[in-house]
């Protein structure tokens, strides 16, 4: 299976800062990747596809970069309801099997 | 408006059975391929189950492979994900999910969405 590590693991950050989340894919997997926002108690919103596609809807202040192994996620600007926990997820191997990063948590300093 | 709306869930004993439904709104079901994802308490997503769009091919994570059956009737929007065999490590929110996906550059990529709001599978004696 395809592991994905996310950096950090939780990260406090202002209104206003510009705060990047890192995810590493255990091989290859070329722009294969999504991320996703969680608020506690809600489902899982879809932020950014295909690495570096906005899912319409999103505020441009989120931006998603990288491809082979190495990808980030880009907040410019901090809003107070970005504080959420972020999930990186490979589709290279869909279905078999999708994979999920560990989550990072962002939190208000 | 695109929806997903899960039920289903509840208390169940180690060992027993559950089958969680997903009702679809908003979309033509029977185009899409649909996930079963997971999120046990304070942990992260953990992806569950597959099935394509006509109920031809499914997919199952090892934790629940031959304990748990994907199924999906586009007759009546509907997603479905019989548990059995049911055990404490199983307790989790279960979310169902749409497959998207689209083409550029010479590649296919997926990626899910809408997600369900979940529904919580407690599994204890």
């Amino acid at each position: 299976d395809i592991q994905m590590t996310q950096s950090p693991s939780s990260l406090s950050a202002s209104v206003g800062d510009r705060v990047t989340i890192t995810c590493r894919a255990s091989q290859s997997i070329s722009s294969y990747l999504n991320w996703y926002q969680q608020k506690p108690g809600k489902a899982p919103k879809l932020l950014i596809y295909a690495a570096s596609s906005l899912q319409s809807g999103v505020p441009s202040r989120f931006s998603g970069s990288g491809s082979g192994t190495d990808f980030t996620l880009t907040i410019s600007s901090l809003q107070p309801e970005d504080f959420a926990t972020y999930y990186c997820q490979q589709s290279y191997s869909t279905p078999s099997p999708i994979t999920f990063g560990q989550g990072t948590r962002l939190e208000i300093k | 408006e695109v929806q997903l709306v899960e039920s289903g869930g509840g208390l169940v004993q180690p060992g027993g059975s559950l089958r969680l439904s997903c009702a679809a709104s908003g979309f033509t079901f029977s185009s899409y391929a649909m996930h079963w994802v997971r999120q046990a308490p304070g942990k992260g997503l953990e992806y569950v189950s597959a099935i394509s769009s006509n109920g031809g091919s499914t997919y199952y994570a090892n934790s629940v492979k031959g304990r748990f059956t994907i199924s999906r009737d586009n007759s009546k929007n509907t997603l479905y994900l019989q548990m059995g065999s049911l055990r404490a490590e199983d307790m989790a929110v279960y979310y169902c999910a749409r497959d998207l996906s689209g083409c550029s550059g010479g590649s296919c990529y997926n990626w899910f969405d809408p997600w369900g709001q979940g529904t919580l599978v407690t599994v204890s004696s």
